[in-house]
């Protein structure tokens, strides 16, 4: 079975700071992965996505995440945050021959000034 | 460009009342989805529907029924709401043969069961 964890519940970062938002996957093949960002009040808009290819994979808002198969994971980044980047992320992961997708319990971002 | 239209935003029922939560996609995807999200829990499968005429249970279907009515629409239904199925409700569509997409989701419906 497909799974996935955030281990980070809530980050706080300071505004222009770097961010790291972990995720590590459960599948027995290669997984499409994907990060999406929820804004309160707010559907779910995706980020970026990886199902083949090179590992570094660029997405809107200037975030950037990497498959390392090695180590199960797909972790986000952002070299500078932005006040707006304020919401939760969820990773999520789907099987190639199917496309339930399962998500992560989130993390949330707090930035402060 | 509408994209998932979900209907309504917010809705509090009483225990054991009824109702239906309504989705539409403009896009022309095949296959769409009804998750709920709990604070902790992230987002549980409820049900989708690969295709017109189809529907399949998902994660967490107890309690809850679907209708694909075409193309464009999939409703939730909930025939005697129970206090844990106060969430947020998430409708999300894709088209076929279109894995490396992603979902589209709707803005969601907020409901509350007392």
């Amino acid at each position: 079975a497909q799974s996935v964890t955030q281990p980070d519940i809530h980050i706080t970062v300071s505004e222009g700071a770097s961010l790291e938002l972990r995720c590590n996957y459960s599948y027995g093949a290669t997984p499409y992965l994907f990060w999406y960002v929820q804004s309160p009040g707010q559907g779910l808009q995706l980020l970026l996505k990886y199902f083949s290819g090179d590992t570094l994979v660029q997405g809107i808002k200037g975030f950037e995440a990497e498959f390392k198969r090695s180590q199960s994971s797909f972790n986000l980044r952002k070299p500078s945050v932005h006040w707006s980047d304020a919401a939760e992320y969820f990773c999520a992961v789907g099987p190639s021959n199917d496309y339930k997708l399962s998500f992560g319990a989130g993390t949330t971002v707090t930035v402060r000034a | 460009n509408a994209g998932v239209t979900q209907t309504p935003k917010f809705q509090v029922l009483k225990t054991g009342q009824s109702m239906t939560l309504q989705c539409a996609q403009d896009m022309n995807h095949n296959s769409m989805y009804w998750y709920r999200q709990d604070p902790g829990m992230g987002l549980r499968l409820i049900y989708y529907s690969a295709s017109e005429g189809t529907t399949d249970k998902g994660e967490v279907p107890n309690g809850y029924n679907v209708s694909r009515l075409n193309k464009r629409e999939f409703s939730l239904r909930l025939e005697s709401a129970a206090p844990s199925q106060t969430s947020v409700y998430f409708c999300a569509s894709r088209k076929q043969g279109a894995r490396g997409d992603g979902y589209t989701f709707g803005s969601g419906t907020r409901l509350t069961v007392v």
